[in-house]
């Protein structure tokens, strides 16, 4: 079974430019979340995607970061413009839809690291 | 809101000796709780979990933990520690499966010497 399928792994940009990044979840998994990791720090859920809804963006700062999730599928995190402090690894997560019984399980990609100059 | 502390940002073992991660909670109900491994440079996988029944849980790699819900804690354990062990480990909690969502503490770094 493949996995969850994350591009870039690594984007250097400056201040102000824009960035998006790539996540592909498991094949049947309903549930998508991106993840923001800050060095030292655990993951900090920035948007939840339920088929190609939106549960939860309460954390996610609208006013530069947006996602979508297209035909419910894979989705992309947008950024823009880049501030110094959104340099971190952007997580990508999937999981089963929560009615299967094994709500909470999160299955993560590799990761795409960002460093903002 | 639901949060998660893990107290020690480091610990250094030595290869063959015991280990226990701490991981404390704070939530009114019983919460789902995990504990998930990163090595460098890799994303999070899921050492094991647990949801209900036994409070000691069995996880992949020979780890275990135990839930205790009068201390509020969910420690890992693995009682012989390998050099491949070596990495970070995050607990989490998910409280509302409807939604499936999961706070993790910012984790422990385990270094292991030879």
């Amino acid at each position: 079974e493949a996995g969850v399928a994350q591009s870039p792994r690594y984007k250097i940009i400056e201040k102000r430019q824009s960035v998006a990044f790539w996540c592909n979840p498991i094949s049947g998994h309903a549930t998508l979340y991106w993840y923001q990791q800050i060095l030292g720090q655990g993951p900090k859920l920035l948007i939840q995607f339920q088929n190609n809804g939106v549960v939860d963006d309460s954390q996610l700062p609208k006013d530069r970061f947006s996602a979508e999730r297209l035909k419910g599928v894979d989705s992309t995190l947008k950024i823009q413009p880049a501030k110094l402090e959104d340099s971190a690894v952007y997580l990508c997560a999937s999981s089963l839809d929560p009615g299967q019984g094994v709500a909470g399980e999160l299955f993560f990609g590799e990761g795409s690291r960002l460093t903002v100059l | 809101a639901q949060s998660v502390t893990q107290p020690d940002i480091h610990i250094t073992v030595s290869e063959g000796a015991s280990l226990e991660l701490r991981c404390n909670y704070s939530y009114g109900a019983t919460p789902y709780l995990f504990w998930y491994v990163q090595s460098p440079g890799q994303g999070l996988q899921l050492l094991l979990k647990y949801f209900s029944g036994d409070t000691l849980v069995q996880g992949i790699k020979g780890f275990e933990a135990e839930f205790k819900r009068s201390q509020s804690s969910f420690n890992l354990r693995k009682p012989s520690v390998h050099w491949s062990d070596a990495a970070e480990y995050f607990c989490a909690v998910t409280v509302n499966t409807n939604a499936g969502k999961s706070t993790f503490g910012d984790g422990t770094t385990l270094t292991v010497k030879p």
